[in-house]
């Protein structure tokens, strides 16, 4: 059973700029929660998908958008980057939309300069 | 004000010691409680999960509870150096994953 990757690591972009993140959900996962969690602060929720269909949003702008794949792989695209959108984005997949047990990538960090 | 308040730390103590960690929340309606353990450049881990008011524990691990106070804990017995890391609680009104989270507080354990 394979775990929840993303991709890239890491990445520099400058304001203005576009970023497409992606994410591997672990096996037999068909809902992925995305975060995005700033220096020193906890993760704020920014959108889940379950079965390709957004199911949630949390308080982002419309620039914050994904798209989830018949695999249950995900994009998070952020577009007219800001400097305060410099921060680590986290994926994170589970079996259903409810319970108790979604399990974490380690997330893409991102610099906007 | 924010919905969930956590003390950001660092809290250090010695190996051995039992460890306290708290969150206090504003929304009444928060029913699904969690505690998340962060690694350095690591994703988030689930530790404790509860549901309403009441204690559960699992193995050194003990959560808590207060919904009157609106304030909940971790308890962490026998602390080992691994157990430093930075935790994080974070708590819902539905069962679903649209959490609302502490800023987490950074523990260490000294050898």
């Amino acid at each position: 059973e394979t775990g929840v990757t993303q991709s890239p690591t890491h990445l520099i972009k400058t304001r203005g700029q576009q970023v497409t993140l992606r994410c591997s959900s672990q096996s037999g996962h068909n809902t992925v929660s995305w975060y995005q969690q700033a220096l020193g602060q906890g993760p704020q929720f920014i959108f889940q998908y379950y079965r390709e269909e957004e199911n949630g949003r949390g308080n982002f702008p419309p620039r914050f958008s994904g798209l989830q794949f018949p695999n249950y792989s995900s994009e998070l695209n952020v577009n007219a980057l800001e400097l305060d959108d410099s921060a680590l984005y986290l994926c994170a997949s589970s079996l259903e939309p409810i319970g108790e047990t979604q399990y974490f990538g380690p997330g893409t960090r991102l610099l906007v300069l | 004000q924010k919905e969930v308040e956590q003390d950001p730390g660092p809290l250090s103590v010695p190996e051995g010691a039992i460890v306290s960690l708290n969150c206090t929340y504003s929304n009444s309606a928060f029913q699904y409680f969690m505690w998340y353990r962060q690694y350095s450049r690591k994703g988030p881990e689930l530790l404790m999960y509860t549901y309403s008011s009441g204690n559960k524990e699992d193995g050194r691990f003990t959560a808590q509870v207060d919904k009157s106070s609106k304030y909940i804990s971790l308890f962490i017995r026998d602390s080992q150096p691994s157990d430093s890391a930075t935790y994080l609680c974070a708590m819902s009104a539905n069962s679903n994953y649209q959490l609302i989270w502490g800023a987490g507080t950074k523990l260490i354990i000294k050898p």
